[in-house]
């Protein structure tokens, strides 16, 4: 089946630095992708919905400027956060339009700023 | 604004009996469905979609739907520990993204 494949799965980062995380679908075309944070037991909260070679479209209250993502290609899209601090600590994942019925989720990054 | 409403639970079950998790939602041009399953820690997986009125089986599972009451439930037979996670409904209006409910934990006790 359809897989989008996140890296990295984990990651703890200083306070003031930028992380970027990475999702590649396999072996489909994505369409469009869709970045969502999930605090612990939490719903899964839609960030921004890119399509490849257009700028995201990010949802209320989420800082553009602070969450950078780039949807290059149909295979790849990624997020970037900019000058991470404690607060953005979360699980964020990534998923995807084409690979088959609904979305295909990528497995996820939990993201530890300290 | 469309919304997806499930109970939060959690909703327990003994091992082997019959789950029942159920979903409304508010946009009635929705035209998709689907549940999706989480485990702790975990990106959630889809485990069925639903397109048209009726029931949906595959293995243990069944999807119900019924867009006339605006309702869409998941039953899980058998249920075994391993089932104990979240189960996420999902609803598509169509070019938009998917709607998610915010999750009903189930617990299968052995």
């Amino acid at each position: 089946g359809a897989v989008v494949s996140q890296h990295p799965s984990w990651v703890i980062c200083k306070s003031g630095t930028s992380v970027k995380i990475e999702c590649r679908s396999l072996d489909f075309q994505a369409t469009t992708m869709f970045w969502y944070r999930q605090f612990p037991k939490q719903s899964l909260m839609l960030m921004a919905t890119s399509n490849e070679g257009s700028k995201a479209t990010y949802e209320q209250g989420v800082e553009k400027d602070k969450f950078l993502i780039n949807h290059a290609s149909l295979t790849l899209s990624t997020l970037t956060v900019t000058s991470a601090h404690p607060e953005d600590s979360s699980f964020y994942i990534c998923s995807a339009t084409g690979g088959g019925p609904g979305y295909t989720f990528g497995s996820g990054t939990r993201l530890t700023v300290v | 604004q469309k919304e997806v409403e499930q109970n939060s639970g959690p909703l327990s079950v003994p091992e082997g009996a019959i789950a029942s998790l159920n979903c409304t939602y508010s946009d009635r041009g929705s035209q998709s469905f689907f549940w999706y399953r989480q485990y702790s820690g975990k990106s959630p997986e889809l485990i069925m979609s639903i397109y048209s009125n009726g029931d949906k089986e595959d293995g243990r599972f069944t999807a119900q739907l019924n867009k006339a009451s605006q309702y869409v439930s998941l039953l899980i037979r058998d249920s075994q520990p391993s089932d104990s996670a979240t189960y996420l409904c999902a609803v598509g209006p169509g070019n938009t993204p998917l709607v998610f409910g915010k999750g009903t934990r189930l617990s299968v006790i052995a």
